[in-house]
């Protein structure tokens, strides 16, 4: 089975600190993906990796950055935290190709006070 | 622009009853078509998927989804709901765009069971 997991499920952070969300696949897939989620508004692409150091913006890039060193590792970065960035976090994988299954971590509740 | 829109914020079916939810979407060529459940404090798990062939799809759980392109439609059908389908619901398409080959997502339905 495709493992995708979250470093933390619950993260409570204060206004301006530095954020590291880490997720972590184990299936060598090359795709990792961000996802926000809050309700009513759905799933939104924050960023995209399809390879190695490789990445792209999404919908939301703003006030977030990522980082892939390896394959199999793929960080979300919130600079200065603020409050409008609490939230759902979710990560995904999946193989290159628009038809490839993603497979979903658990997510990280991030709460920003 | 791609998009999707599940027309059905909540819905609310009684245990036994069959289901339907509505997805349409927009999209310039063949679209490539998904359906995510959430279960409370999950992440998403994959229902099934459609990108060429026979438009009725079937997946798990007992679920199936029938492709209509005259109608720009993705519904998700089951014919007996059990209450642990109650879970968001996700329709998405995938598409290639600024994020490369990336999926687009409805906002979701959210189903309850009642006994």
């Amino acid at each position: 089975d495709v493992k995708v997991t979250q470093s933390s499920r619950y993260l409570v952070k204060r206004t301006g600190e530095k954020v590291f969300l880490e997720c972590v696949q184990d299936m060598d897939h090359e795709n990792m993906f961000w996802y926000r989620q809050d309700p009513g508004l759905g799933l939104r692409l924050i960023y995209f990796s399809y390879d190695v150091k490789m990445k792209e913006k999404g919908d939301i890039p703003e006030g977030y950055s990522v980082s892939r060193e390896k394959k199999e590792r793929f960080s979300l970065i919130l600079e200065s935290a603020s409050t409008n960035q609490t939230s759902m976090y979710l990560c995904a994988s999946s193989p290159p190709g628009l038809v490839e299954t993603q497979y979903f971590g658990p997510g990280t509740r991030l709460l920003v006070l | 622009a791609q998009s999707v829109t599940q027309p059905d914020i909540h819905i609310t079916v009684s245990e036994g009853a069959s289901l339907e939810l509505r997805c349409n979407y927009s999209y310039g060529a063949t679209p490539y078509l998904f359906w995510y459940v959430q279960s409370p404090g999950q992440g998403l798990q994959l229902l099934l998927k459609y990108f060429s062939g026979d438009t009725l799809v079937q997946g798990i759980k007992g679920f199936e989804a029938e492709f209509k392109r005259s109608q720009s439609s993705f519904n998700l059908r089951k014919p007996s709901v059990h209450w642990s389908d109650a879970a968001e619901y996700f329709c998405a398409v995938g598409a290639y765009g600024q994020a490369g080959t990336a999926l687009i997502f409805g906002k979701g339905t959210t189903l309850s069971v009642s006994s």
